[in-house]
């Protein structure tokens, strides 16, 4: 069974630092991960989708990696703001042989970026 | 495009009455989702479809939960009788298979 695990749970730093969130997940066997943010309230945005035969995604300040073997990736963010406050979930799109839609979410990580 | 769709925002409603939340997908995508939100939970599943058949119900937590997708642009989840449990924020998602799940704004339910 595909499980999703975001390290860590929370994270506060200050403004202008870069940052790595964490996600891991126990089956190599995906099609996809997407990442997602969402802010308090809202639903949420999808980020950087990085399908299974690449390495990462790039958009702007954000970086995505993925290492399918280790079944990990890592989101960089680049010279933080206030505005990327919010909370950072991954998920998983497990390959079952054939086309299937059930992402698996982490739990998510709750950034603060402090002004 | 508008992106997803989902009405109403907010419901509050009192135990055992039916509620019917309510997604527009966004144009051209065949696949549409519904998940619940809820602290305690997360985020999880409830059902979804690809070109308006369901594939998967097995995150329906109780027959008092039900969904339809009569066509490609419009979805409901029906909860008849509801319960304070099944308080929490329901999002619709859409997407062309296997590729970007877009989510819509979520509607936030409330059983007193």
């Amino acid at each position: 069974k595909q499980e999703v695990t975001q390290i860590p749970a929370a994270l506060s730093v200050p403004e202008g630092e870069n940052l790595v969130l964490n996600c891991s997940f126990t089956d190599s066997a995906i099609y996809n991960l997407q990442w997602f943010r969402q802010d308090p309230g809202k639903g949420l945005t999808s980020l950087l989708l990085i399908q299974s035969s690449q390495r990462e995604q790039t958009s702007g300040r954000l970086n995505a990696s993925l290492d399918k073997s280790s079944g990990r990736s890592t989101l960089y963010i680049a010279a933080s703001q206030p505005g990327d406050s919010a909370t950072y979930l991954c998920a998983v799109l497990p390959f079952y042989g054939g086309a299937t839609n059930k992402l698996i979410f982490g739990t998510g990580t709750l950034l603060a970026v402090q002004p | 495009d508008a992106g997803v769709i989902q009405s109403p925002r907010h419901e509050v409603t009192e135990m055992g009455q039916e509620v019917t939340l309510r997604c527009k997908p966004i144009s051209g995508h065949n696949s549409l989702f519904w998940y619940r939100q809820t602290m305690m939970r997360g985020l999880e599943l409830l059902i979804y479809f690809n070109n308006n058949v369901p594939i998967d119900d097995s995150g329906m937590p109780e027959d008092r939960f039900s969904a339809k997708m009569p066509n490609a642009s419009f979805s409901t989840l029906k909860i008849q009788p509801s319960e304070p449990r099944d308080s929490a924020v329901y999002f619709c998602a859409s997407s062309v298979p296997s590729y970007e799940q877009y989510f819509g704004p979520g509607t936030r339910l409330t059983v007193t």
